[in-house]
């Protein structure tokens, strides 16, 4: 069964701190990851994925086979990248989204 | 390009009610994806369309549910009768068949059934 875990439902970071929001994942075949991000007032839209190793507004995230997870990663938060965020996987042609996870970056 | 359009924003309905939802996906997107996500819980994928048929519905909770596609272009999902587990934010998400990872996703309709 496919099925993707966010452990935190909030993480609150001061500006200037690392983040790592975390994702794990079950899935039996190679699995096309995501980060999905949804600022306030604004829709669900994608931050990056797995396939394209790209870093999206400082934010990079790497697939480890071994580990199944697929943790998103930023150096130094900034206030602006308080949102919601969500991991999904792509097996096959639909979509598993995790819970989400509600990032607060304090000024 | 308006992107993904979903109409009502927010419906609140009574229990038994019916209520029918519209996504109008971009234009020249075969992919059409219905999701939801009801409160505290994971965005749930409901069904998904190519043109104007069902491709997967595995996702669909019950025979309550119904979603239609006709001539391709945009799609409604009805829930007839509504039942109060039915709350929840309807997403609605459309890509080309050529690039299925680049799900473009509507605002979302909030239904509240009390």
């Amino acid at each position: 069964a496919q099925r993707v875990t966010q452990p935190e439902k909030l993480l609150s970071v001061f500006k200037g701190a690392p983040v790592e929001l975390k994702c794990n994942y079950s899935y039996s075949g190679s699995p096309e990851l995501f980060w999905y991000v949804q600022y306030s007032r604004q829709r669900l839209q994608l931050l990056l994925r797995h396939i394209s190793r790209e870093s999206i507004k400082g934010f990079t995230a790497d697939l480890n086979k071994g580990e199944t997870s697929f943790h998103l990663k930023k150096p130094f938060a900034q206030e602006e990248d308080s949102a919601m965020y969500y991991c999904a996987l792509r097996g096959g042609q639909n979509f598993v989204f995790g819970p989400g996870t509600r990032l607060s970056v304090l000024p | 390009e308006a992107g993904v359009t979903q109409f009502p924003s927010h419906s609140v309905i009574e229990k038994g009610q019916t209520v029918t939802l519209r996504c109008d996906p971009i234009s020249g997107h075969d992919n059409l994806y219905w999701y939801r996500r009801v409160m505290g819980k994971e965005i749930k994928f409901l069904l998904h369309f190519v043109k104007e048929s069902k491709q997967d519905e595995s996702g669909m909770p019950n025979n309550r549910f119904l979603a239609e596609r006709t001539g391709g272009t945009y799609s409604t999902l009805k829930v007839q009768p509504a039942e109060l587990e039915d709350s929840g934010v309807y997403f609605c998400a459309s890509s080309q068949v050529s690039l299925v990872n680049e799900q473009f996703f509507g605002p979302g309709t909030r239904l509240t059934v009390l």
